[in-house]
C-alpha cells in the first residue's frame, strides 16, 4: 500500500509568517493529493489539492507544490493568521481509491 | 459541498457489548465508503473500505471479525465494534466520495467511542 510521510510533527511561527509543511509518499500511482486541516475534536476539512497533471496550485494563502519525480508534496501557507492554528494532513489517493495520510502537522501560530 | 452524517457522535459502553456507528451520505450516492480511525494526537488511520453491496476490504492488521461494516444501501455504511474492550477507545470517522475520478472525500463529524 501507499506510505505517506509528513514532516514536521509540530511546528511554530509567529503571527504573519510563513509555514511550510512537506510530505513524501511511496505510490508512484497516487494521482491526488490533498491538504485537510483538523480542529480539536471535528472533521477534518479540505483547503487545497493537487492533482498529478499540475505542479502547483494557489488559493489565495494557500499554495501546494508538488514533484512528481521526487514524490514530494509540500503546502505552504503565507501570511499566518492565528486562526490557521491546527492540524494538517497531507494525503495521497489513486483515482478511486482511499486515502492514506501523512502523520499530521500540528501548527501553532503565535499572535 | 457534499455533506457526510456520523452517528452517534460519542457513545459510552460497558465492555464486551457492541456499538453501531452509521455513516451517511446526505445529498449524494457513495458506492465506496472508507473507515477511519484516529487516536489523540495522530493520524487518520485507514481500517476499511467498505463496498455497496459486496464484502468490505479490510486493510492489514485490522480484525474484520472484530470492526464489521455492512454497507446496504449507497448513502449508508455501518461499522458495528463488536466484544468492545477498553483498548477500542478511540475517535472513529468515516468518508465518503461523490465519485471515484479525483475528488475529495468528505467526512463525517467522527464518533468518540469510550469502553468502560
Amino acid at each position: 500500500g501507499e506510505n505517506v510521510e509528513q514532516h514536521p510533527s509540530t511546528l511554530s511561527v509567529q503571527e504573519g509568517d510563513s509555514a511550510v509543511i512537506k510530505c513524501t509518499y511511496s505510490d508512484s500511482a497516487s494521482n491526488y493529493f490533498p491538504w485537510y486541516k483538523q480542529e480539536l475534536g471535528k472533521r477534518p476539512q479540505l483547503i487545497i489539492d493537487i492533482r498529478s497533471n499540475v505542479g502547483e496550485k494557489k488559493d489565495q494563502r494557500i499554495a501546494v507544490t508538488l514533484n512528481k519525480t521526487a514524490k514530494h508534496f509540500s503546502l505552504h501557507i503565507t501570511e499566518t493568521q492565528p486562526e490557521d492554528s491546527a492540524v494538517y494532513f497531507c494525503a495521497a489517493s489513486k483515482t478511486g481509491n482511499q486515502f492514506y495520510f501523512g502523520t499530521g502537522t500540528s501548527l501553532t501560530v503565535i499572535p | 459541498g457534499a455533506v457526510v452524517s456520523q452517528h452517534p457522535s460519542r457513545v459510552i459502553c460497558k465492555s464486551g457489548t457492541s456499538v453501531k456507528i452509521e455513516c451517511r451520505s446526505l445529498d449524494f450516492q457513495a458506492t465506496t465508503m472508507f473507515w477511519y480511525r484516529q487516536f489523540p494526537k495522530k493520524s487518520l488511520m485507514l481500517m476499511a473500505t467498505s463496498n455497496e453491496g459486496s464484502k468490505a476490504t479490510y486493510e492489514q492488521g485490522v480484525e474484520k471479525d472484530k470492526f464489521l461494516i455492512n454497507h446496504a444501501s449507497l448513502t449508508l455504511s455501518t461499522l458495528t465494534v463488536t466484544s468492545a474492550h477498553p483498548e477500542d477507545s478511540s475517535f472513529y470517522i468515516c468518508s465518503a466520495r461523490v465519485d471515484n475520478v479525483n475528488t475529495e472525500a468528505f467526512f463525517g463529524q467522527g464518533t468518540r467511542l469510550t469502553v468502560v
